[in-house]
């Protein structure tokens, strides 16, 4: 059983173009997130939610609009597409930071976006 | 920013220990150092994570200096599958106390046969 799935692996678009990555996860975690992954190999975060609620709202482009329908999925909506945006985006999960103060997050295998 | 420095690059024989550096001179006291690994084309991969403590797990030991200006994690006996790029990562606090993860550009670790 695969612990933090994202739906596609791959996906390559024309600029211009609307286009949603999704995620889910099945550990029962109370937090997920989106990191970006550029081509020189930063990875860094874009988004957080604790229970369906956003949490963290890095310095992204309002074009992106991350959505949770409930505390186990989190999907990545990107409207307008541009060039800039052609890298690996890493949905992730872990439990509350909050109450522990420390927890391993869980990723799922990224989503190798293409923008054409 | 980044708030640890590693080497951008280490290479390791196989079955012997790997001892990977990280700095992180200005962390705070309420700041956990982690270790993530990610095999190429893969995600991330949790190692361990410590606050004062040494600590280990079935993965790797990690050993954290008395000031936690820097740490080092070893890996007791490398493999070929332990070639990926280890990131050295401080927990960062943000607003109402929840924390993210800082991400540097890690160290890229080869085991040679």
């Amino acid at each position: 059983d695969t612990a933090v799935s994202q739906t596609p692996k791959y996906l390559v678009t024309q600029m211009g173009n609307d286009k949603s990555i999704k995620c889910e996860q099945n550990l029962g975690h109370d937090t997920m997130y989106w990191y970006k992954q550029d081509s020189k190999k930063f990875l860094k975060i874009m988004f957080s939610y604790n229970n369906k609620e956003l949490i963290i709202n890095e310095t992204v482009p309002n074009r992106f609009s991350p959505k949770s329908p409930d505390k186990a999925h989190l999907n990545l909506h990107i409207n307008s597409l541009e060039l800039g945006d052609s890298a690996v985006y890493f949905c992730a999960s872990s439990q509350d930071w909050a109450r522990q103060g420390a927890a391993e997050a869980f990723f799922g295998q990224g989503t190798r976006l293409t923008v054409v | 920013d980044a708030k640890t420095t590693q080497p951008p690059s280490m290479d390791c024989a196989e079955g012997r220990a790997a001892n990977l550096p990280c700095n992180h001179s200005t962390i705070s006291g309420n700041e956990y150092v982690y270790w993530y690994r990610q095999i190429h084309s893969q995600g991330p991969q949790y190692i361990i994570h410590g606050l004062k403590n040494n600590e280990t797990n079935e993965m790797a030991s990690l050993i954290i200096t008395e000031d936690r200006k820097s740490s080092t994690l070893i890996l007791p006996h490398a493999t070929l599958r332990d070639t990926a790029v280890y990131y050295c990562i401080v927990s960062h606090p943000n607003a109402g106390n929840n924390r993210k993860l800082i991400w540097g550009l890690g160290t890229s670790l080869a085991v040679n046969p």
